[in-house]
């Protein structure tokens, strides 16, 4: 299994600024995602982190928006930038240790709430 | 392509009773079917996950059923405790390639006491 924090947990942010969610595992992991979960909805891939290069994002996000980094092999971060109220969701990053099957992991998530 | 429908969006059972949720997948490269039950204020576990090379599997109180041909699956709760009270995520990846995960829509799920 992967045990992994999330920071913040939660926030209120102010609109026009930036944060930094971060990703931290308690073992390397082969892969690293991010995801968003907009109040009462699904689950949403923003994108996979890849380590040591440019992260790889999926239709409708964009790098400017959503910078990434994986620096090494257990932590990741996620920017969300410029935010805007429906910018408002759950940021959860997920892992696939590579270890232990195929199994995927979440975090518990950070919850943004932009006013 | 790429979807993965699930319903219904929410349902009620009463304590003991049997709740099914359905999944259909379009995209037949995927191959890998897990369920996530979701807690509130929590992220996704992994409930219980499946491979098309067999069409049913079970965990303790929760199987799956797959049927390849149909492109569905679903997932059946015996003796369904008010603690299963959450959110049912499907979702669907192709393990050979990025492992993306695809999610349904999602189940709240009531089980009344």
């Amino acid at each position: 299994s992967a045990v992994i924090s999330q920071k913040p947990s939660r926030d209120i942010c102010q609109r026009g600024t930036s944060l930094t969610i971060q990703c931290q595992v308690d073992s390397q992991v082969t892969m690293m995602f991010w995801y968003r979960q907009q109040p009462g909805q699904s689950l949403t891939l923003i994108a996979t982190a890849n380590q040591g290069s440019e992260a790889t994002y999926e239709s409708g996000f964009v790098i400017d928006k959503f910078p990434i980094s994986r620096p090494n092999l257990t932590f990741s971060t996620l920017t969300v930038s410029n935010m805007s109220p429906e910018d408002s969701s759950i940021y959860l990053c997920s892992v696939l240790p590579g270890s232990s099957g195929n199994t995927i992991y979440f975090g518990e998530g950070s919850w943004l709430t932009v006013v | 392509q790429q979807q993965v429908k699930q319903s219904p969006q929410s349902l009620i059972v009463q304590k003991g009773g049997i709740p099914i949720i359905n999944c259909a997948y379009e995209n037949t490269a995927f191959d890998y079917f897990p369920w996530y039950q979701q807690f509130p204020g929590k992220g996704p576990a992994l409930l219980i996950a499946i491979r098309p090379d067999v069409s049913e599997k079970k965990e303790g109180r929760f199987t799956i059923s797959f049927n390849k041909s149909a492109k569905q699956f679903s997932l059946h709760i015996m003796d369904s405790q008010p603690g299963d009270s959450a959110t049912y995520f499907c979702a669907a990846s192709m393990l050979s390639g990025a492992q993306k995960l695809v999610f349904g829509q999602g189940t709240r799920l009531t089980i009344n006491p």
